[in-house]
């Protein structure tokens, strides 16, 4: 069973700040998701990635393989960048839908 | 854009009732989830069904069952609701084919059972 495992739990950040979000994972994955949820529940789709870097406006992502870790990084943060975030992992040679979900990360951003 | 949509955002349930939750997507997905989430324990996996009429279990499938009649339609169903399964249930889909398929999530229904 892969642990998922994101640090750190809780983050507080000053409107501006580069905020940096981690998670690893035990076991050899195929593909990782980072996800974004909003104060009421939903569930936003922020990447999906298997290897390198993707960039998407003020978010970033980058994944290591050989050390079974990834990072989300927030530039120049908001606070509509408040959220809960998580991160979900599909392992390799598995079946292709059930991800391990990490607990996820809460971040606040004051103005 | 993929819309998954969910019937109820907040519920109230009494001990006993029978309880359905719909989830509706429009993408023509074949994969459907239903996830419940706790704090401190994350996301984890009721039911999923890849097809119509086809189900598996997830991690967590005791005290819950499923039905999928229709494509775009997957309901989680609590036969004798209980206090324990007062939590936020979450419905996803995604594509069949390929290696890896992005979940779509919907909005959630936050289940209170008294």
């Amino acid at each position: 069973k892969n642990e998922v495992e994101q640090s750190p739990q809780n983050l507080t950040a000053q409107e501006g700040e580069f905020i940096t979000i981690n998670c690893s994972y035990s076991v050899g994955i195929s593909a990782l998701h980072w996800l974004q949820q909003h104060p009421g529940g939903g569930i936003v789709s922020l990447f999906m990635l298997s290897s390198g870097k993707k960039k998407h406006g003020r978010l970033i992502a980058t994944i290591n393989i050989q050390e079974k870790h990834s990072s989300l990084h927030i530039t120049a943060s908001h606070p509509r960048d408040s959220a809960v975030y998580i991160c979900a992992v599909l392992n390799s040679g598995g079946s292709n839908y059930k991800l391990t979900f990490g607990k996820g990360t809460l971040l606040t951003v004051n103005p | 854009d993929v819309k998954v949509t969910q019937s109820s955002r907040y519920l109230v349930k009494r001990t006993g009732e029978k309880v359905f939750l719909e989830c509706v997507q429009d993408m023509d997905h074949e994969n459907m989830f239903w996830y419940r989430q706790d704090p401190g324990l994350g996301l984890r996996l009721i039911y999923f069904s890849y097809d119509v009429k086809m189900k598996e279990k997830g991690d967590i499938p005791e005290g819950y069952s499923v039905s999928r009649e229709k494509k775009e339609r997957f309901s989680l169903i609590l036969e004798s609701a209980s206090t324990n399964q007062t939590s936020m249930y979450l419905c996803a889909s995604s594509w069949l084919a390929g290696e890896y398929n992005e979940q779509f999530f919907g909005p959630g229904t936050r289940l209170t059972v008294l």
